[in-house]
C-alpha cells in the first residue's frame, strides 16, 4: 500500500472557479503534512504546511483530518498561474523522510 | 526561501559512462541532504539520504554500488551514477532540510537534473 495516495486528476477549471484535492495517507502515526507545488520539468516548491486547525495562505486553505487521515488543499478564485501539479507531502516524525503523492494536475482555462 | 543548486541541470551521456550530480546548499549548512529520482507522470522517489560525514542510507532497492554519495561538507552532497544505462534517465533531484528550532523541518528543492543515457 502506498504511503500517500493522490488523485492525479487532471483537473480542468475555468478561471475564477474553486477547486479542491484531497490526499489519504496511510500510517496513523505521521506527524507533519506539506503541499508542495510542481511546475513542469521543474523542481517542487513549497506550496504550505498543513497544521491540525487548518489553515489559509491567501486563496489557498489547507486542512488536515487525522481521523479519517486526509488533507486536503482548496485554492478559491483559481488563476491562471496555478495551472500546476500539488504534491501532497506526509512525513512520519521531524527529521524522517518525506513521502511524496503522484501530484494532483490543475490546469487553469481563460 | 532557502536556496539548493544543482549541476548540471542536463546531461545526455553514452550508455555506460558515469555522471556525477552535484547538489549544494547556498545560503545554510545541511547536515542531511536526499536524493530522489522522478520517472514521468510518477511521484518523486527518494533514492537515499545523505548525512555530512557518513555513509548515506538506501532506500530497498536502490543499489547502493551504483549510484554513489558522497557528502564530505555541509553545503555539497554528489550523486554518481555508475556505468549508466537506458533505464536510468530519469529526473534527478536533491533537497536539503533545513531545520529552524525543533519545529519546522523543510525540504528546500534543486532545481533537477534531467539524465538522458543513449
Amino acid at each position: 500500500r502506498k504511503e500517500v495516495e493522490q488523485d492525479p486528476g487532471p483537473f480542468n477549471v475555468p478561471e475564477g472557479a474553486t477547486v479542491a484535492f484531497n490526499c489519504t495517507y496511510s500510517n496513523s502515526a505521521s506527524q507533519s503534512f506539506f503541499w508542495y507545488r510542481q511546475d513542469c520539468r521543474k523542481e517542487p516548491k513549497l506550496l504550505m504546511s498543513v497544521y491540525s486547525s487548518g489553515n489559509e495562505d491567501g486563496r489557498f486553505t489547507a486542512q488536515l483530518n487525522r481521523a479519517s487521515q486526509y488533507i486536503s488543499l482548496l485554492i478559491r478564485d483559481s488563476k491562471l498561474s496555478d495551472s500546476a501539479t500539488y504534491l501532497c507531502v506526509v512525513q512520519l516524525n521531524t527529521g524522517n523522510q518525506f513521502y511524496f503523492g503522484t501530484g494532483t494536475s490543475l490546469t487553469v482555462i481563460p | 526561501g532557502a536556496v539548493v543548486s544543482q549541476h548540471p541541470s542536463r546531461v545526455i551521456c553514452k550508455s555506460g559512462t558515469s555522471v556525477k550530480i552535484e547538489c549544494r546548499s547556498l545560503d545554510f549548512q545541511a547536515t542531511t541532504m536526499f536524493w530522489y529520482r522522478q520517472f514521468p507522470k510518477q511521484s518523486l522517489m527518494l533514492m537515499a539520504t545523505s548525512n555530512e560525514g557518513s555513509k548515506a542510507t538506501y532506500e530497498q532497492g536502490v543499489e547502493k554500488d551504483k549510484f554513489l554519495i558522497n557528502h564530505a561538507s555541509l553545503t555539497l552532497s554528489t550523486l554518481t551514477v555508475t556505468s549508466a544505462h537506458p533505464e536510468d534517465s530519469s529526473f534527478y533531484i536533491c533537497s536539503a532540510r533545513d531545520r529552524v528550532g525543533e519545529s519546522t523541518d523543510t525540504q528546500y528543492f534543486g532545481p533537477g537534473t534531467r539524465l538522458t543515457v543513449l
